[in-house]
Protein backbone atom coordinates (compact mmCIF):
# COMPACT_ATOMS: atom_id res chain seq x y z
CA UNK A 1 0.00 0.00 0.00
CA UNK A 2 1.30 3.13 -0.62
CA UNK A 3 -0.89 5.22 1.62
CA UNK A 4 -1.80 8.64 1.40
CA UNK A 5 0.43 10.34 -1.69
CA UNK A 6 0.28 13.74 -2.20
CA UNK A 7 1.68 15.77 -5.99
CA UNK A 8 3.41 17.85 -6.28
CA UNK A 9 5.91 18.35 -3.00
CA UNK A 10 7.07 21.37 -4.43
CA UNK A 11 4.96 24.30 -6.28
CA UNK A 12 5.89 27.98 -6.82
CA UNK A 13 2.79 30.03 -8.06
CA UNK A 14 2.48 33.57 -9.35
CA UNK A 15 -0.34 35.51 -7.99
CA UNK A 16 -3.37 34.72 -9.84
CA UNK A 17 -2.45 31.22 -11.27
CA UNK A 18 -4.77 28.76 -10.17
CA UNK A 19 -3.55 25.06 -9.38
CA UNK A 20 -4.75 21.75 -8.12
CA UNK A 21 -2.74 20.18 -5.23
CA UNK A 22 -3.25 16.00 -5.58
CA UNK A 23 -4.38 13.09 -2.81
CA UNK A 24 -5.08 9.38 -3.79
CA UNK A 25 -5.08 7.08 -1.08
CA UNK A 26 -5.33 3.31 -1.39
CA UNK A 27 -5.95 2.68 2.62
CA UNK A 28 -10.48 2.80 1.69
CA UNK A 29 -10.69 5.78 4.28
CA UNK A 30 -13.93 7.14 3.93
CA UNK A 31 -12.68 10.21 5.21
CA UNK A 32 -10.35 12.68 3.32
CA UNK A 33 -9.46 16.06 4.56
CA UNK A 34 -6.59 18.89 3.47
CA UNK A 35 -5.46 20.77 5.97
CA UNK A 36 -2.83 24.04 5.65
CA UNK A 37 0.38 24.77 7.97
CA UNK A 38 1.68 28.47 8.27
CA UNK A 39 5.17 28.04 9.36
CA UNK A 40 5.77 27.35 13.18
CA UNK A 41 1.63 27.25 13.54
CA UNK A 42 -0.91 24.59 13.86
CA UNK A 43 -3.01 22.61 11.24
CA UNK A 44 -6.22 24.65 9.89
CA UNK A 45 -8.69 22.41 7.94
CA UNK A 46 -9.67 23.63 4.94
CA UNK A 47 -12.05 20.76 3.45
CA UNK A 48 -12.72 17.65 4.18
CA UNK A 49 -15.17 14.77 2.66
CA UNK A 50 -16.92 11.69 4.71
CA UNK A 51 -17.37 9.39 1.48
CA UNK A 52 -17.65 9.60 -2.42
CA UNK A 53 -20.20 12.65 -3.61
CA UNK A 54 -19.88 14.90 -0.30
CA UNK A 55 -17.90 17.29 0.59
CA UNK A 56 -18.08 19.96 3.64
CA UNK A 57 -15.65 23.46 4.16
CA UNK A 58 -13.77 23.30 7.30
CA UNK A 59 -12.00 26.13 9.19
CA UNK A 60 -10.68 28.23 6.22
CA UNK A 61 -12.38 27.18 2.88
CA UNK A 62 -12.09 30.61 0.89
CA UNK A 63 -9.98 30.48 -2.00
CA UNK A 64 -10.00 26.87 -2.23
CA UNK A 65 -12.35 23.85 -3.87
CA UNK A 66 -12.64 20.32 -3.51
CA UNK A 67 -14.45 17.36 -5.12
CA UNK A 68 -14.75 13.85 -4.20
CA UNK A 69 -15.63 11.78 -7.55
CA UNK A 70 -13.89 8.75 -6.50
CA UNK A 71 -13.19 7.07 -2.68
CA UNK A 72 -9.48 7.27 -3.93
CA UNK A 73 -8.87 10.82 -4.75
CA UNK A 74 -9.51 13.96 -3.19
CA UNK A 75 -7.71 17.04 -5.09
CA UNK A 76 -7.51 20.75 -3.61
CA UNK A 77 -8.36 23.44 -6.14
CA UNK A 78 -6.60 26.93 -5.52
CA UNK A 79 -8.58 29.10 -7.98
CA UNK A 80 -6.70 32.14 -8.10
CA UNK A 81 -3.11 31.85 -5.93
CA UNK A 82 -2.35 34.68 -3.51
CA UNK A 83 0.47 35.22 -1.22
CA UNK A 84 -1.50 34.69 1.49
CA UNK A 85 -2.24 31.02 0.70
CA UNK A 86 2.10 30.21 0.47
CA UNK A 87 2.03 27.23 3.16
CA UNK A 88 2.03 23.45 3.52
CA UNK A 89 -0.94 21.56 3.14
CA UNK A 90 -1.49 18.24 4.21
CA UNK A 91 -3.90 15.14 2.97
CA UNK A 92 -5.19 13.35 5.51
CA UNK A 93 -7.56 10.30 5.16
CA UNK A 94 -9.30 8.31 7.92
CA UNK A 95 -11.62 4.78 8.30
CA UNK A 96 -14.97 6.08 9.06
CA UNK A 97 -15.07 2.90 11.73
CA UNK A 98 -11.74 4.06 12.81
CA UNK A 99 -12.34 6.73 15.16
CA UNK A 100 -10.64 9.55 14.12
CA UNK A 101 -7.20 7.94 13.39
CA UNK A 102 -5.99 10.47 10.52
CA UNK A 103 -3.25 9.12 8.33
CA UNK A 104 -0.89 11.69 6.42
CA UNK A 105 0.42 12.33 3.42
CA UNK A 106 3.93 14.17 3.32
CA UNK A 107 3.10 16.97 2.43
CA UNK A 108 2.85 19.88 -0.16
CA UNK A 109 5.33 23.05 0.03
CA UNK A 110 3.05 25.64 -2.07
CA UNK A 111 4.99 29.44 -2.47
CA UNK A 112 2.82 32.08 -4.13
CA UNK A 113 5.32 35.03 -5.35
CA UNK B 1 -17.19 20.09 18.00
CA UNK B 2 -14.79 19.95 20.75
CA UNK B 3 -11.77 22.37 20.73
CA UNK B 4 -9.07 21.46 22.83
CA UNK B 5 -6.60 23.30 25.16
CA UNK B 6 -2.87 22.88 25.28
CA UNK B 7 0.21 24.17 27.46
CA UNK B 8 1.98 25.92 24.16
CA UNK B 9 5.86 24.56 25.17
CA UNK B 10 7.16 22.32 27.67
CA UNK B 11 10.94 21.74 28.19
CA UNK B 12 12.66 18.33 29.58
CA UNK B 13 15.90 16.66 29.83
CA UNK B 14 16.51 12.81 28.38
CA UNK B 15 15.55 9.96 30.57
CA UNK B 16 12.76 12.01 32.38
CA UNK B 17 9.02 11.23 32.18
CA UNK B 18 6.75 14.17 30.33
CA UNK B 19 3.57 14.55 30.93
CA UNK B 20 1.26 16.71 28.44
CA UNK B 21 -2.42 17.48 29.45
CA UNK B 22 -4.98 18.13 26.92
CA UNK B 23 -8.39 20.26 28.16
CA UNK B 24 -11.56 19.12 26.10
CA UNK B 25 -14.48 20.33 27.86
CA UNK B 26 -17.39 19.82 25.13
CA UNK B 27 -15.96 16.10 23.91
CA UNK B 28 -19.06 14.33 22.22
CA UNK B 29 -20.40 10.86 23.57
CA UNK B 30 -19.00 9.76 20.28
CA UNK B 31 -15.61 11.42 20.38
CA UNK B 32 -12.55 9.65 20.63
CA UNK B 33 -9.21 11.44 22.18
CA UNK B 34 -6.20 10.79 19.62
CA UNK B 35 -2.54 12.38 19.46
CA UNK B 36 -0.11 12.98 17.70
CA UNK B 37 3.38 13.89 16.81
CA UNK B 38 5.18 16.00 14.51
CA UNK B 39 8.48 16.69 13.51
CA UNK B 40 9.64 19.72 11.35
CA UNK B 41 8.68 19.39 7.98
CA UNK B 42 7.05 16.47 7.84
CA UNK B 43 2.53 15.42 8.70
CA UNK B 44 1.91 14.36 11.78
CA UNK B 45 2.27 10.98 12.99
CA UNK B 46 0.08 8.98 14.87
CA UNK B 47 0.67 7.87 18.63
CA UNK B 48 -2.00 6.69 20.77
CA UNK B 49 -5.84 6.86 20.61
CA UNK B 50 -8.43 6.10 23.48
CA UNK B 51 -11.85 6.52 25.06
CA UNK B 52 -11.78 6.60 28.25
CA UNK B 53 -9.70 4.73 31.33
CA UNK B 54 -5.95 4.05 30.28
CA UNK B 55 -4.40 3.12 27.18
CA UNK B 56 -0.98 2.19 26.91
CA UNK B 57 1.01 0.93 23.76
CA UNK B 58 4.74 0.40 23.43
CA UNK B 59 5.98 4.35 22.89
CA UNK B 60 3.09 6.41 25.37
CA UNK B 61 0.08 5.76 27.82
CA UNK B 62 -3.33 7.97 27.74
CA UNK B 63 -4.90 8.50 30.76
CA UNK B 64 -8.44 9.80 30.78
CA UNK B 65 -11.13 10.54 33.64
CA UNK B 66 -13.80 9.50 33.85
CA UNK B 67 -15.41 12.62 33.11
CA UNK B 68 -13.35 12.56 30.00
CA UNK B 69 -12.90 16.15 30.08
CA UNK B 70 -8.89 16.04 30.07
CA UNK B 71 -6.59 13.57 28.74
CA UNK B 72 -2.51 13.32 29.92
CA UNK B 73 -0.29 12.35 26.99
CA UNK B 74 2.45 10.44 29.14
CA UNK B 75 5.98 9.98 27.45
CA UNK B 76 8.21 7.60 29.71
CA UNK B 77 11.92 8.48 29.59
CA UNK B 78 11.92 11.16 26.79
CA UNK B 79 15.17 11.46 24.19
CA UNK B 80 16.45 14.02 22.35
CA UNK B 81 14.57 12.39 19.23
CA UNK B 82 11.51 13.06 21.16
CA UNK B 83 11.40 17.04 20.78
CA UNK B 84 8.44 17.83 18.23
CA UNK B 85 5.09 19.28 18.40
CA UNK B 86 2.51 17.18 20.03
CA UNK B 87 -0.92 17.71 19.56
CA UNK B 88 -4.40 16.31 20.66
CA UNK B 89 -7.22 16.10 18.73
CA UNK B 90 -11.09 14.83 19.45
CA UNK B 91 -13.41 13.93 17.27
CA UNK B 92 -14.35 11.04 15.42
CA UNK B 93 -14.24 10.52 11.30
CA UNK B 94 -17.91 11.27 10.93
CA UNK B 95 -17.03 14.94 11.69
CA UNK B 96 -14.63 17.36 10.89
CA UNK B 97 -11.54 16.81 12.55
CA UNK B 98 -9.14 19.98 13.83
CA UNK B 99 -6.74 20.11 15.70
CA UNK B 100 -5.32 22.58 18.53
CA UNK B 101 -2.25 24.97 18.84
CA UNK B 102 -0.08 21.82 19.95
CA UNK B 103 2.29 22.00 23.17
CA UNK B 104 6.24 22.54 21.48
CA UNK B 105 8.32 19.88 23.52
CA UNK B 106 11.88 20.04 23.76
CA UNK B 107 13.99 17.18 25.49
CA UNK B 108 17.41 18.73 26.32
CA UNK B 109 20.33 16.37 26.99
Amino acid sequence: NAGVTQTPKFQVLKTGQSMTLQCAQDMNHEYMSWYRQDPGMGLRLIHYSVGAGITDQGEVPNGYNVSRSTTEDFPLRLLSAAPSQTSVYFCAGARASNTGELFFGEGSRLTVL
Amino acid sequence: LAKTTQPISMDSYEGQEVNITCSHNNIATNDYITWYQQFPSQGPRFIIQGYKTKVTNEVASLFIPADRKSSTLSLPRVSLSDTAVYYCLVGNAGNMLTFGGGTRLMVKP
